[in-house]
């Protein structure tokens, strides 16, 4: 069963940092592409950022471009998100994603249940 | 960047009815395109991708087609727990964007 658990979210001032991880299981993960979503409060759904199943291809919104850093570690099955200067408008719920490898397109096939950030 | 206009954002619907969900693209994203549902507190469910795949699991009442710029969602005899919030995703290029959303209620 693949199972995604996002962690590292909170309270931030802002300005400030924040690490989100997401421990994957239940399928190949170096093989896979990862992503995080957000979502603002009562808001639609928000593409962050994507990374490749190595690791050395990555892409940003503009919205985070040059504040938010994805990683990922395949030796421990996990991908992060390193957040900072951080402003108010960031504050949502972030998602991580497993991208499944199709022939049309990648849609996100698996979620995390989500772990919320307030810039405040 | 790609825009998505979702169509109606609002409907008001009864259990069993016929619904359809339109995405319109502002270019041609080939049939990249991708559905997920979305209910309250939840991480949104992929339903179907390549415009018109099913996902693995996914009711067959549910439906998509279309490709190019024009894209429809099709729910057939809705279902008690269909009603949510529904969103188009385009992965053609990046950035990767979503449509605004759609939400169901129960008329």
């Amino acid at each position: 069963e693949v199972q995604l658990l996002e962690s590292g979210g909170g309270l931030v001032q802002p300005g400030g940092s924040l690490r989100l991880s997401c421990a994957a299981s239940g399928f190949i993960f170096s093989d896979s592409p990862m992503a995080w979503v957000r979502q603002a409060p009562g808001k639609g759904l928000e593409w962050v950022s994507d990374i490749f199943g190595s690791g050395a291809r990555f892409q940003y919104a503009d919205s985070v471009k040059g504040r938010f850093s994805i990683s990922r570690d395949n030796s421990k099955n996990t991908v992060s998100l390193q957040m900072n200067s951080l402003r108010v408008e960031d504050t949502a719920v972030y998602y991580c994603a497993k991208r499944l490898m199709s022939n049309n397109g990648w849609p996100f096939d698996y979620w995390g249940q989500g772990i919320l950030v307030t810039v405040s | 960047d790609i825009q998505l206009t979702q169509s109606p954002s609002f409907l008001s619907t009864s259990v069993g009815d016929r619904v359809t969900i339109t995405c319109r693209a502002s270019q041609d994203i080939s049939s990249s395109l991708v559905w997920y549902q979305q209910k309250p507190g939840k991480a949104p469910n992929l339903l179907i991708y390549g415009a018109s795949t099913l996902q693995s699991g996914v009711p067959s009442r549910f439906s998509g087609s279309g490709s190019g710029a024009e894209f429809t969602l099709t729910i057939t005899s809705l279902q008690p727990e269909d009603f949510a919030t529904y969103y188009c995703q385009q992965v053609y290029r990046y950035p990767i964007t979503f449509g605004q959303g759609t939400r169901l209620e129960i008329k």
